[in-house]
């Protein structure tokens, strides 16, 4: 599978814990953020959006929480499981740039049984 | 309904060669983007096509690389010739358009990705 950077963020966790993975987004102008898994060999999934007009939207075990004043998103995972394991990535996007994407650096997150 | 396609998954080839990638997007999406990430770096935007036209291809690296999407549907990607830094996973993704947010709020599905490295 695909080898991640050698200077990703780690989060290990024990299955059946909650999972918080943060990112800092950088263009005060974005107006929509997506979180993305990645497992190995495959590409990027997307798991849950949220558009800056909101600051909490839930989804299927999981939460995504939007601070405009910080600049800051995070996605929480409840009772995180093996299957959770992989690289997730924050993207953001402004109105004008129509679909182009930026991505965040990504956060490798290991679930332990 | 099947997801995005990207033919080969995997492309091992000489410096100075071509390579050319391909991306079939979901049936019926307008949108197709091409993105690529560069060993220990973010995944980065390349370009993006409404049906056949090129709506933004701001990120493309040089005019060594040219993508097209002929008749809207399937898009290639060429790099000619190939350098070392070329090396890398490309990413196609492709989005249905709506009537809601905008464009940039449809949601992408990425392809599998094709892992190039050039020797």
């Amino acid at each position: 599978g695909e080898s991640v950077g050698l200077h990703l963020p780690t989060l290990s966790v024990q299955e059946g814990d909650n999972s918080i993975i943060n990112c800092a987004y950088s263009n005060s102008a974005s107006d929509y953020f997506i979180w993305y898994k990645q497992e190995s060999g495959k590409g990027p999934q997307f798991i849950i959006d949220i558009r800056s007009n909101m600051d909490k939207r839930q989804g299927q075990r999981v939460t995504v929480l939007l601070n405009k004043t910080v600049k800051h998103l995070s996605l929480q995972i409840a009772a995180t499981q093996p299957g959770d394991s992989a690289v997730y990535f924050c993207a953001e996007n402004i109105g004008t740039s129509y679909g182009k994407l930026t991505f965040g650096q990504g956060t490798i997150l290991t679930v332990h049984p | 309904e099947a997801g995005v396609t990207q033919f080969p998954s995997h492309s091992v080839i000489e410096k100075g060669q071509t390579v050319t990638l391909r991306c079939d997007p979901i049936s019926g999406h307008d949108n197709l983007y091409w993105y690529r990430r560069v060993m220990g770096k973010e995944i980065k935007f390349l370009l993006h096509f409404v049906k056949e036209s090129k709506q933004d291809e701001s990120g493309m690296p040089n005019n060594r690389f040219l993508a097209e999407r002929t008749g809207g549907t399937y898009s290639t990607l060429k790099v000619q010739p190939a350098e070392l830094e070329d090396s890398g996973v490309y990413f196609c993704a492709s989005s249905h358009w709506t009537s809601g947010g905008g464009p940039h709020t449809d949601t992408q599905y990425f392809g599998p990705g094709t892992r190039l490295t050039v020797l």
